[in-house]
C-alpha cells in the first residue's frame, strides 16, 4: 500500500531555476493538498484540489503553480525559485469528506 | 484568522511517565481537531481526530480531549516509551460548511523526547 508518494526527496536549486515536485496517491482520494513546513513551524497550505481539473489557492500560493489532470497526480511547480522557498514540502490526500488526511514523506528543497 | 499554539515547544521525560501536550486555538468555530505525529525526516501520521461535537477520543495509550468553547485540546500519553519520541502537531479544520476542505491550521508542534 504505497499511499502518498512524493519525488524527489531532496533537491538543491539555484535562484531563478524552476522545478516540479511530483505527488501521486493510490487511494482514489478526491482531495489533494500541498503544504510547506518551515523550521520550527507548523504546516501552511499552498494549493489544494477537490478533484481532477479543479484547483484553488491556499494560504501561501505565491511563487507556485499546480495542475490536476488525473485523480492520482498533483504536481507542484516552482517558477523562478527564491531563497524564501527553501522549505520542506508535503503532499497530502483525503476522501471527499476530509477527515483523516494522509501525508507523503516530504520533499526537502534548498534554494541557494 | 485562526491561530493555533502548542505548549510546550519541547518536552523531555523519563520512560514510564504520563504526560500532557497542550494545543490552543483562537477561533472556536472548528469542524474538527486532529493530532499528528511526525518522525524526523518523515511525513505526518494522524493519531486522533476529534469532531467538534465530541469531547474526547482514545487510541491505546493516547487520549485526546477537546474543549471547543475554551479553544483547547490536550493529548495525554500514558506510560511513555522511547518509541514515543517525535514531534506532535495539532491542527484544526474550520467550520465553513463544505468549502473548508483540507484547510487545516497547524500548531508549530511539541518536540517530545522520552529517554530510557
Amino acid at each position: 500500500n504505497a499511499g502518498v508518494t512524493q519525488t524527489p526527496k531532496f533537491r538543491i536549486l539555484k535562484i531563478g531555476q524552476s522545478m516540479t515536485l511530483q505527488c501521486t496517491q493510490d487511494m482514489n482520494h478526491n482531495y489533494m493538498y500541498w503544504y510547506r513546513q518551515d523550521p520550527g513551524m507548523g504546516l501552511k497550505l499552498i494549493y489544494y484540489s477537490v478533484g481532477a481539473g479543479i484547483t484553488d489557492k491556499g494560504e501561501v500560493p505565491n511563487g507556485y503553480n499546480v495542475s490536476r489532470s488525473t485523480t492520482e497526480d498533483f504536481p507542484l511547480r516552482l517558477e523562478l525559485a527564491a531563497p524564501s522557498q527553501t522549505s520542506v514540502y508535503f503532499c497530502a490526500s483525503s476522501y471527499h469528506q476530509p477527515n483523516t488526511i494522509y501525508f507523503g514523506e516530504g520533499s526537502w528543497l534548498t534554494v541557494v | 484568522k485562526q491561530e493555533v499554539t502548542q505548549i510546550p515547544a519541547a518536552l523531555s521525560v523519563p520512560e514510564g511517565e504520563n504526560l500532557v501536550l497542550n494545543c490552543s486555538f483562537t477561533d472556536s468555530a472548528i469542524y474538527n481537531l486532529q493530532w499528528f505525529r511526525q518522525d524526523p525526516g518523515k511525513g505526518l501520521t494522524s493519531l486522533l481526530l476529534i469532531q467538534s461535537s465530541q469531547r474526547e477520543q482514545t487510541s491505546g495509550r493516547l487520549n485526546a480531549s477537546l474543549d471547543k468553547s475554551s479553544g483547547r485540546s490536550t493529548l495525554y500519553i500514558a506510560a511513555s516509551q522511547p518509541g514515543d519520541s517525535a514531534t506532535y502537531l495539532c491542527a484544526v479544520r474550520p467550520d465553513a460548511g463544505g468549502t473548508s476542505y483540507g484547510k487545516l491550521t497547524f500548531g508549530q508542534g511539541t518536540i517530545l523526547t522520552v529517554h530510557p
